[in-house]
């Protein structure tokens, strides 16, 4: 059974600094790995998608890569502002014949100006 | 634009009582999702459906039930059975058609209470 953790819970850090955010996962037979942000009261925004085959996706500030032998994946967030003050998420898509996708439990981040 | 549209974003339930949460989207994808979201724990599957006229229990499916009998809707039924109903829903599409490797697209959730 795939089992994804996020650690740390919680991060709080001062604007302008750089900062990375790790997701680990049990079970390498991974067909992607998606990072989601949510806000308070809301869905979930899609921000990256890694392909199994993909080492790393990039987005403006963000960047996430994937180790899959290591069953690990990062999303690193370049000069933080107050605005990405959220909770992320990773998921891990299994497949099995329908999108089987695992969730962590997230890292709520505070980015304080 | 396309997207998933959850309603409505507040519900209350009298105990006894079914509720039913909509979720509609318009982009066209063949696989829509339901997800229950409890403080502290990861999203879990509740329901999923990869085409119209089939759906399939998820990882939580007791108390709740769903249809489809449209691509764009995929009502989901909280029913009296499900004694802890209060948590947050969210709703989620794909493209589907067995292709693992395409992202879920969420709507922005339905908050459900117990009165």
């Amino acid at each position: 059974k795939q089992e994804v953790t996020q650690i740390p819970a919680a991060l709080s850090v001062p604007e302008g600094e750089n900062l990375v955010l790790n997701c680990s996962f049990t079970d390498s037979a991974i067909y992607n790995l998606q990072w989601f942000r949510q806000d308070p009261g809301k869905g979930l925004t899609s921000l990256l998608l890694i392909q199994s085959s993909q080492r790393e996706q990039t987005s403006g500030r963000l960047n996430a890569s994937l180790d899959k032998s290591s069953g690990r994946s990062t999303l690193y967030i370049a000069a933080s502002q107050p605005g990405d003050s959220a909770t992320y998420l990773c998921a891990v898509s299994s497949g099995g014949g329908y999108q089987k996708v695992t969730f962590g439990t997230g890292t709520k981040l505070q980015v304080i100006p | 634009d396309g997207g998933i549209t959850q309603s409505p974003k507040y519900l209350f339930r009298k105990e006894g009582q079914n509720v039913t949460l909509s979720c509609e989207q318009n982009l066209n994808h063949d696989a829509m999702y339901w997800y229950r979201q409890d403080p502290g724990q990861g999203l879990r599957l509740i329901y999923y459906s990869q085409i119209v006229n089939d759906f399939q229990k998820g990882d939580i499916a007791e108390g709740y039930s769903v249809s489809r009998e449209k691509k764009e809707s995929f009502p989901l039924t909280v029913t009296s059975a499900q004694k802890n109903p209060t948590a947050f829903y969210l709703c989620a599409s794909s493209i589907g058609g067995g292709m693992g490797n395409q992202p879920q697209h969420f709507g922005d959730g339905t908050r459900l209470s117990i009165l």
